[in-house]
């Protein structure tokens, strides 16, 4: 049973460009949901969270936005920089257990 | 302020062997987590310690055990290593208090193979 599904795995955006990334979710439970950034042989940077009763919770060029009735959060990253291409992992919290999808790999093009 | 630190960074291993993974949180933090990367899927939580015992485990069999010490540094365990034990081993330690953002802080994990 697949908690937390991201259907693409990869996705190619032009520098300057907007990256979304989607994910989407079954486990009703989560209290929290996190994307996680991962260069190769390096360990997951956190990036930015939402609680579960928010909507819209923005960093900087980082923005989530969760849509609970449709269990699907998503990614902005505006504008895309090259330093962005990495593998994004989506995340759902239940008991400071963190549930991860498989990843999207951004490849920003300069 | 170091970070979570987490030794070996690679090693080899045969089928039916043992192997210890070792982990030393973030300053200040006194909860450790254990998650598994196997290639191309996202990580797996395995356990979790605090104040030296396991809280939660994921589904992952007994050959999986783990500990941690009065430092709250941590080690995961297998036994009787299968081929499918290959995978990236990531700790992962959370600040004391209540869980604000959910954020967990990760080492660059341990990659095992099983030959």
């Amino acid at each position: 049973d697949q908690q937390v599904k991201q259907n693409s795995p990869s996705l190619s955006v032009q520098e300057g460009r907007i990256s979304i990334l989607n994910c989407d979710y079954t486990n009703s439970m989560f209290d929290y949901f996190l994307w996680y950034k991962k260069y190769p042989a390096e360990g997951p940077t956190f990036l930015i969270s939402i609680s579960s009763i928010k909507d819209k919770n923005e960093d900087g060029r980082f923005t989530v936005f969760l849509n609970k009735s449709a269990k699907h959060l998503s990614l902005h990253i505006v504008p895309s920089q090259p330093g962005d291409s990495a593998v994004y992992f989506c995340a759902g919290t239940e008991d400071e257990k963190l549930t991860f999808g498989t990843g999207t790999r951004l490849t920003i093009i300069p | 302020d170091a970070g979570v630190t987490q030794s070996p960074t690679h090693l080899i291993k045969t089928r039916g062997q043992q192997v210890t993974l070792r982990c030393s949180p973030k300053s200040g933090h006194d909860t450790v987590s254990w998650y598994q990367q196997a290639l191309g899927q996202g990580p797996q939580f395995i356990f979790q310690y605090y104040e030296e015992e396991e809280r939660q485990r994921g589904n992952f069999p007994d050959r999986f055990s783990g500990h941690q010490f009065p430092n709250y540094s941590s080690e995961l365990n297998v036994n009787a290593l299968l081929l499918g034990d290959s995978a990236l081993y990531l700790c992962a330690s959370i600040p004391g208090g209540p869980f604000g953002t959910g954020e967990l802080f990760f080492g660059e994990g341990s990659r095992l193979t099983v030959l």
